[in-house]
């Protein structure tokens, strides 16, 4: 799988967008995008995933960049319960559970009121 | 939520005693994985199964085994439980390996285990 690498902290204030970006530089075409998170102690939780197309769900919208080599994770509107370790993470499709996750360092959102 | 439990939710125990932690899951998703998380080893692969009986290892499956006698239930033990083992343990699900959503894996809850 491609490396990832994201910043390690990031501060956004309480009901402004957070934009948290992630470079991908040697992702190959059969490899995904995908973003989880983890709230201390708590398992991680899967936001959202995409391939070449900028993707929208209930929780985030995912902006991959046209040469796919970045990609930009945005919360429209941040709450407190935000707060937590982003993980960016590129994955190849269909080799099922070979290879398991991994989650890098990630980028530690910290949502200010 | 997908629908994932994990139990015990916390256990401590003494060096060189048997433990089972257990996984439910009530998607009828294919694949189970077991995983640990440490500081400064982010969360790694211990065993995974893609069906009932089927297993195979992962990155630090050494210490280990699992079971899948049944599609939910995915357990894993730890034979004779040793310090090094003192960490929190992740069940995840996923569908299949069809890629995208498909691939998507959901956690559980986590397990602390403390070992003396």
């Amino acid at each position: 799988d491609a490396k990832t690498t994201q910043p390690p902290s990031m501060d956004c204030a309480e009901g402004r967008a957070a934009n948290l970006p992630c470079n991908h530089s040697t992702i190959s075409g059969n490899e995904y995008v995908y973003w989880y998170r983890q709230i201390h102690s708590q398992g991680p939780q899967y936001i959202i995933h995409g391939l070449k197309n900028n993707e929208t769900n209930e929780m985030a919208s995912l902006i991959i960049t046209e040469d796919r080599k970045s990609s930009t994770l945005i919360l429209p509107h941040a709450t407190l319960r935000d707060t937590a370790v982003y993980y960016c993470i590129v994955r190849v499709a269909g080799i099922g559970g070979a290879d398991g996750l991994t989650f890098g360092k990630g980028t530690h959102l910290i949502i200010q009121p | 939520d997908a629908g994932i439990t994990q139990s015990p939710r916390h256990k401590v125990t003494e060096t060189g005693t048997p433990v089972t932690l257990r996984c439910h899951q009530t998607e009828n998703h294919r694949y189970m994985y077991w995983y640990r998380q440490d500081p400064g080893h982010g969360l790694r692969l211990i065993h995974y199964s893609y069906g009932v009986k089927d297993t195979d290892k992962g990155e630090v499956s050494d210490g280990y085994s699992v079971s899948r006698s049944k599609t939910e239930d995915f357990l894993l033990t730890l034979e004779s439980a040793t310090s090094s083992q003192t960490s929190v343990y992740f069940c995840a699900i996923s569908e299949s390996a069809g890629g995208g959503a498909k691939e998507t894996q959901y956690f559980g809850p986590g397990t602390r285990l403390l070992v003396l």
